[in-house]
């Protein structure tokens, strides 16, 4: 069954550095998404990305955080300049059409640490 | 009032036991609901996914939405020890893509 890849799977990084986190979508998928969970807390949402753009985020999105599809098969979730509270799991997920009725299937996470 | 409330647990029950796991919700506007199980070091793996009110069966999970009661709830027959994860409920409303999810309940099957 094809699958959401995402490397790596364990990141440590120093506060204040940057960071790029990889995705391998679904390869028919059109619509790919990121989100987070703290340590003992629920998943979130950070943003929505079709067709080149951010299609919806939420206020954790902030300026630190931007997206890409940089070729047919990858999507990057980067954070510019790392915080201690940006320490997370990160999951990517991709549906192949939008729509609350197209479900999302999620990738294994990578496992953020700041120092 | 939090928007998608669930019990942490943990649950622990027997093999062969039937299990009820629940979400209760404030927004009354959710349209669409899910199930996802999440085996430790591992991402969400979608159970079950319905959109009306009513039950909705896929082998021995079975997923019912009372939308006038604002409560979901994941029964699973049969439970085996290959059960024992963490079962995250999740929901969205009808024009984003955003899901919204509960804090998970943890679940073990004992043989």
């Amino acid at each position: 069954e094809p699958e959401v890849t995402q490397t790596p799977s364990h990141q440590v990084t120093q506060m204040g550095q940057e960071v790029i986190l990889r995705c391998v979508p679904i390869s028919n998928h059109l619509y790919f998404y990121w989100y987070r969970q703290i340590l003992g807390q629920k998943v979130e949402f950070l943003v929505s990305f079709y067709n080149n753009e951010i299609s919806e985020k939420s206020e954790i999105f902030d300026d630190q955080f931007s997206v890409e599809r940089p070729d047919g098969s990858n999507f990057t979730l980067k954070i510019r300049s790392t915080k201690l509270e940006d320490s997370a799991m990160y999951f990517c997920a991709s549906s192949p059409r939008s729509g609350s009725n197209q479900p999302q299937h999620f990738g294994d996470g990578t496992r953020l640490s700041i120092l | 009032q939090k928007e998608v409330e669930q019990d942490p647990g943990p649950l622990s029950v027997p093999e062969g036991a039937i299990v009820s796991l629940n979400c209760t919700y404030s927004n009354s506007a959710f349209q669409y609901f899910m199930w996802y199980r999440q085996y430790s070091r591992k991402g969400p793996e979608l159970l079950m996914y319905t959109y009306s009110s009513g039950n909705k069966e896929d082998g021995r999970f079975t997923a019912q939405v009372d939308k006038s009661s604002k409560y979901i709830s994941l029964f699973i027959r049969d439970s085996q020890p290959s059960d024992s994860a963490t079962y995250l409920c999740a929901m969205s409303l009808y024009n984003t893509d955003k899901l919204i999810f509960g804090t998970g309940t943890r679940l073990q099957v004992f043989p």
